[in-house]
């Protein structure tokens, strides 16, 4: 059981280009998320969906997108990238079954510069 | 609006001294609480869970929390630490009802020292 995979860990990209982290889940888990992590500044959510087809902006969505076509996967898009997106992205997921606990992938840490 | 405060960025502890990490919250109805630490170059794990019942949690590696309703704070403690507790913690919060997202801290550093 693999859990919530990111790809890539680890991605520098030059200002402008973009790009799109892959998050997955082999737990058939409904709710997904896509948090930033900026040190001192905790977590900061980007976008979640509560199940295929439906997707909701976070607190801080201005330069992404997300897509949620199967349950299993939801992507993260970077158009444009800038210096301000240079952070460590986490995708979690939860199940209506976990009792509220969310599982993490291992992060993608990305650079802009 | 949901959100919560850890106000220390830092604790440091001997080994073996009893730990305390504070949070505070702040949500217009009942309150979930979680505790998760992060683990250098690792994603976040789940530590434990306040939803309802009694307001003394027991979580994962011997930690545990109090929910204080009046104070709006929900602690995390551990009577004895060890170094390899040395982590990065965080609080979050969510309400108890609908399918609101959890919002998280900033996080404490906790280093315990040999």
């Amino acid at each position: 059981n693999a859990g919530v995979t990111q790809t890539p860990k680890f991605r520098i990209l030059k200002i402008g280009q973009s790009m799109t982290l892959q998050c997955t889940q082999d737990m058939n888990h409904n709710y997904m998320y896509w948090y930033r992590q900026d040190p001192g500044m905790g977590l900061k959510l980007i976008y979640y969906s509560v199940g295929a087809g439906i997707t909701d902006k976070g607190e801080v969505p201005n330069g992404y997108n997300v897509s949620r076509s199967t349950t299993e996967d939801f992507p993260l898009r970077l158009e444009l990238a800038a210096p301000s997106q240079t952070s460590v992205y986490f995708c979690a997921s939860r199940g209506t079954r976990t009792n509220e606990k969310l599982f993490f992938g291992s992060g993608t840490q990305l650079s802009v510069l | 609006a949901q959100s919560v405060a850890q106000p220390e960025d830092q604790v440091n502890v001997a080994e073996g001294n009893p730990l305390t990490v504070k949070c505070t919250y702040s949500v217009s109805g009942n309150p979930y609480l979680f505790w998760y630490v992060q683990y250098p170059n690792r994603g976040l794990q789940f530590l434990l869970k306040y939803i309802t019942g009694d307001n003394l949690v027991k979580g994962s590696y011997g930690f545990e929390a109090e929910f204080n309703k009046s104070q709006t704070s929900f602690h995390l403690k551990k009577p004895s630490a060890l170094v390899s507790d040395s982590a990065l913690y965080f609080c979050a919060v969510r309400l108890y009802s609908g399918n609101t997202p959890l919002v998280f801290g900033k996080g404490t550093r906790l280093s315990v020292i040999a």
